[in-house]
């Protein structure tokens, strides 16, 4: 069974810092997807970014980045310059590949509570 | 709207009662996911549809729950005789079934459920 794990219940950052936000994840698969999903105060869950695991590069998307490490099962969250709209959960996720372009389950871990302050 | 749309947004029942939560995914979008959210937790999957296929029911808590999809597009969620553990946000969420966009999910904005 995959598992995902946020070590980090609650953490804050100034605004215009850099933060990084913890992930593990456990598997025996060799073919999968990992992403970050953002949800705001008002509850509506948003893809912050996805990684494919075949690929080496760490996915970028424009002040959110990942340290994406295979061996170890970690896929870190890094958020630049932090924004007050910034303030959100944060959850780490995971789905098994499929070849055939169908997918499955998207396992979710607990989260972390991200504050932007002033 | 372009959105999934939930309904309804909140809904306050009495344990015993039986309730219904109604998705609208985004047209065209061929999966449906529907998550349990409870109170500073993680979310729970529940049942996954994918075009015709069989669903994946495998995270339905117990057999109150059921959830069906008519024509490959609206999904509702039935919970039977509620109990108060049920109370929590459902989730549901859409996907298009292109590899290039695997994991995906367009959520919408969630039924809060309340069970006295």
């Amino acid at each position: 069974a995959q598992t995902v794990t946020q070590s980090q219940p609650e953490m804050s950052v100034q605004e215009a810092e850099t933060v990084t936000l913890s992930c593990t994840y456990d598997t025996s698969e060799n073919n999968y997807y990992l992403f970050w999903y953002k949800q705001p105060p008002s509850r509506q869950m948003i893809l912050v970014i996805r990684q494919e695991a075949y690929k080496q590069q760490n996915a970028t998307e424009n002040r959110f980045s990942v340290n994406f490490q295979k061996a170890a099962k970690s896929f870190s969250l890094k958020i630049s310059d932090s924004q007050l709209g910034d303030t959100a959960m944060y959850f780490c996720a995971f789905m098994i590949g499929n070849y055939g372009g169908s997918q499955g389950n998207l396992i979710f871990g607990k989260g972390t509570k991200l504050s932007v302050k002033p | 709207g372009a959105g999934v749309s939930q309904s309804p947004s909140n809904k306050v029942t009495e344990k015993g009662k039986d309730v219904e939560l109604r998705c609208d995914p985004i047209s065209g979008h061929t999966a449906l996911y529907w998550y349990r959210q409870s109170l500073g937790q993680g979310l729970e999957f529940l049942i996954y549809f994918q075009g015709n296929s069989a669903p994946d029911k495998s995270g339905l808590p117990s057999d109150r729950f059921s959830a069906e999809r008519t024509g490959g597009s609206v999904s509702t969620l039935t919970i039977q005789r509620t109990q108060q553990e049920d109370s929590a946000v459902y989730l549901c969420a859409s996907s298009p079934r292109t590899s290039g966009r695997s994991g995906e999910l367009f959520f919408g904005e969630g039924s809060r459920l309340t069970v006295l």
